[in-house]
């Protein structure tokens, strides 16, 4: 995958923790960045857009950055219906788009 | 509400095509794309491509380019992906979604997915 995420990440109830979302030096990447939880069985769900934006209805405890060739997604006062898998999603060049691999979040 | 609403699982053999269908329902169909992603047991979600809901023009990812083909009825806002020669490893899920230009091209709709087994 030409994103790259941790596979795991783990916090307590009401802690905070940053998913990183490695990319390339595509253009794409500096605009198209989006982040999806998937819980499982289920399909994904739309939590970011544009590296930072939230569509209605996303709780503001998830928030998006991005720095250099690295995108994040923050999940702030974690909760136990916050343990799901999340997949950074970018432009990827050549008229493709990618996902990364996935980031396994636990909630301790 | 807004859905898509996907074709039923199905089980094939290798060599077979397998065509799934994504129904769309609560928004103008032709206003947004339709993206196709997988995701084989246990792993991640993988692009396979777009459809353009508006003139039918198509983008694939280069890994099943040549085996898959997306397309679109708008009398029935219906889209379809098909995929021929299948393989075991094209066993996964297959999700459509809408894809909304207005949020950076990403996706804010999904199907519910449709498994398709490879099994001889």
């Amino acid at each position: 995958s030409a994103l790259t995420q941790p596979p795991s990440a783990s916090g307590s109830p009401g802690q905070s923790i940053t998913i990183s979302c490695t990319g390339t030096s595509d253009v794409g990447f500096d605009t198209y960045v989006s982040w999806y939880q998937q819980h499982p069985g289920k399909a994904p769900k739309l939590m970011i857009y544009e590296v930072n934006k939230r569509p209605s209805g996303v709780p503001d405890r998830f928030s998006g950055s991005k720095s250099g060739n690295t995108a994040s997604l923050t999940v702030s006062g974690l909760r136990a219906e916050d343990e799901a898998e999340y997949f950074c999603s970018s432009y990827t060049g050549s008229n493709n788009w990618g996902f990364g691999g996935g980031t396994k979040l636990t909630v301790l | 509400q807004v859905q898509l609403v996907q074709s039923g699982a199905e089980v094939k053999k290798p060599g077979a095509s397998v065509k799934v269908s994504c129904k769309a329902s609560g928004y103008t169909f032709s206003s947004y794309g339709i993206n196709w992603v997988r995701q084989a047991p246990g792993q991640g979600l993988e692009w396979m491509g777009w459809v353009s809901t508006y003139n039918t023009n198509t983008n694939y990812a280069q890994k099943v380019q040549g085996r898959v083909t997306m397309t679109t009825d708008t009398s029935t806002n219906t889209a379809y992906m098909e995929l021929r020669s299948l393989r075991f490893d094209d066993t996964a899920v297959y999700f459509c979604a809408r894809e909304r230009w207005e949020l950076g091209y990403a996706s804010d709709i999904w199907g519910q997915g449709t498994k398709v087994i490879v099994s001889s």
